[in-house]
């Protein structure tokens, strides 16, 4: 089954500690999205990249990077971790061939927790 | 400001009974509004959308712009409707969502 996979799915660092989250696809899709979810509220948008070559900030970018290092792979870095930052994180993805609001197929997510 | 607000975080109904979660928005715009869900262990996937008009599982939702309302209803609950649900709007559309915080809904046997 095409699939969209997280790693790591759990992480545990310390403050100031850079961290990588992964993401790839195997959807085809060539929309991808990274999602913070926070107890009690909704999923924010960090960033989005709709092809290779465009990255764009959501509405939370401050203190995250990423990275689209093929159609079906999109990292998400914190450059220097804070305790704020701990949060459930998603990664989605999306078709522009069913239409520019075409269904999220999100990941697992990756819990991080900063110390 | 674009909002979508939820106000309860957890309906409990039971088997049989009627099911409405409210979703309410806040967009000066024409908006594009979805219901996901997620079931225990399962990802969170897309339940309907306002602009296909089609019932899903037995749910449906109307969008309301006088009332800046997208609650989502079904006439008699099941158990299996057990999930975590999340109104979305979609302002400037290519899926810049805006998620509302969400509603558990239980169904008791």
């Amino acid at each position: 089954d095409a699939d969209v996979t997280q790693t790591p799915r759990n992480r545990i660092t310390k403050t100031g500690k850079r961290i990588m989250l992964e993401c790839s696809q195997t959807k085809g899709h060539d929309r991808m999205y990274w999602y913070r979810q926070d107890p009690g509220l909704g999923l924010r948008l960090i960033y989005y990249s709709f092809d290779v070559k465009d990255i764009n900030k959501g509405e939370i970018s401050d203190g995250y990077s990423v990275s689209r290092q093929a159609q079906a792979k999109f990292s998400l870095s914190l450059e220097s971790a804070i305790p704020n930052q701990t949060a459930l994180y998603f990664c989605a993805t999306s078709d522009s061939r069913q239409g520019y609001n075409s269904p999220l197929h999100f990941g697992n997510g990756t819990r991080l927790t900063v110390t | 400001a674009q909002r979508v607000t939820q106000p309860e975080k957890l309906l409990s109904v039971f088997k049989g009974a009627p099911v409405e979660l409210k979703c309410n928005y806040s967009y000066s715009g024409s908006p594009e509004l979805f219901w996901y869900v997620q079931y225990s262990r399962q990802r969170l996937q897309l339940l309907l959308r306002h602009i296909s008009r089609e019932s899903i599982k037995g749910f449906t939702a109307d969008l309301n712009k006088g009332e800046t309302s997208f609650h989502l209803k079904k006439p008699f609950a099941q158990e299996e409707d057990s999930a975590m649900y999340y109104c979305a709007l979609s302002p400037g559309g290519y899926n810049k969502l805006i998620f509302g915080a969400g509603t558990r809904l239980a169904v008791h046997p």
